[in-house]
């Protein structure tokens, strides 16, 4: 079935450690989205990406990186999580062209002690 | 870049009752104006969407609809349900000539809560 699948859902690690959250989708979209959100609040684009090899920041500054090595996979780094980094990550893919809906993955509900 | 605006934060509706959420945004070139609703726990869903060539789209109790003059847009939920509860958000963009989606815009959310 085609969908957009995150892990881990839910990750609890230390201050200073590097983490990596995982993204792939099979829905054959081109475009993905990183987004972050406080449960509840506001949706805060912190990357995204229209293709293989093209990665752009988005609205809110972010001390992450996130590579797109290939289409399905849109992997995002924290070299250094600190506990400001506590937030839901969610991973957001859509099609290149026609449809315009983006479809959001279950998340990843990070804590940084 | 495009800036989106959402009221309310929270609203508090009976069953039965319609809910009004209402944005506006600052980019005139936007011209893709979608709808998501989050349900507590669970990742945001589109529920109704509207390009900048139409005023209205309606889908069942759901409508939307779009002043591209004044740069504001809303959603409209009549007979409301205890399954409306939920966070929605609005967004804007510019599609581009042959579709597909690109980098959304998000309001800040609005919590609606229907009572019994």
């Amino acid at each position: 079935e085609a969908d957009i699948y995150q892990t881990p859902r839910y990750l609890v690690i230390g201050t200073g450690k590097k983490i990596t959250l995982e993204c792939s989708q099979t829905m054959g979209h081109d475009k993905m989205y990183w987004y972050q959100q406080d449960p509840g609040m506001e949706l805060h684009l912190i990357h995204y990406s229209y293709g293989v090899n093209s990665t752009e920041k988005g609205d809110l500054s972010s001390e992450s990186t996130v590579s797109r090595i290939r289409t399905e996979h849109f992997p995002l780094t924290l070299e250094s999580a600190r506990p400001s980094h506590t937030s839901q990550y969610l991973c957001a893919s859509s099609a290149g062209t026609g449809g315009n809906e983006q479809f959001f993955g279950p998340g990843t509900r990070l804590t940084v002690l | 870049g495009e800036n989106v605006e959402q009221h309310p934060s929270t609203l508090s509706v009976q069953e039965g009752d319609s809910a009004v959420i209402k944005c506006t945004y600052s980019d005139s070139a936007s011209n893709y104006f979608p709808w998501y609703k989050q349900e507590l726990g669970k990742r945001p869903q589109l529920i109704i969407d509207i390009r900048s060539n139409v005023g209205e789209k309606k889908d069942q109790r759901i409508a939307v609809t779009l002043n591209k003059t004044a740069k504001h847009f809303s959603l409209h939920i009549t007979e409301t349900q205890p399954e409306d509860s939920a966070v929605y958000f609005c967004a804007a963009t510019l599609r581009g000539l042959t579709g597909g989606g690109n980098k959304l815009t998000f309001g800040t959310g609005t919590q609606l809560k229907v009572e019994l």
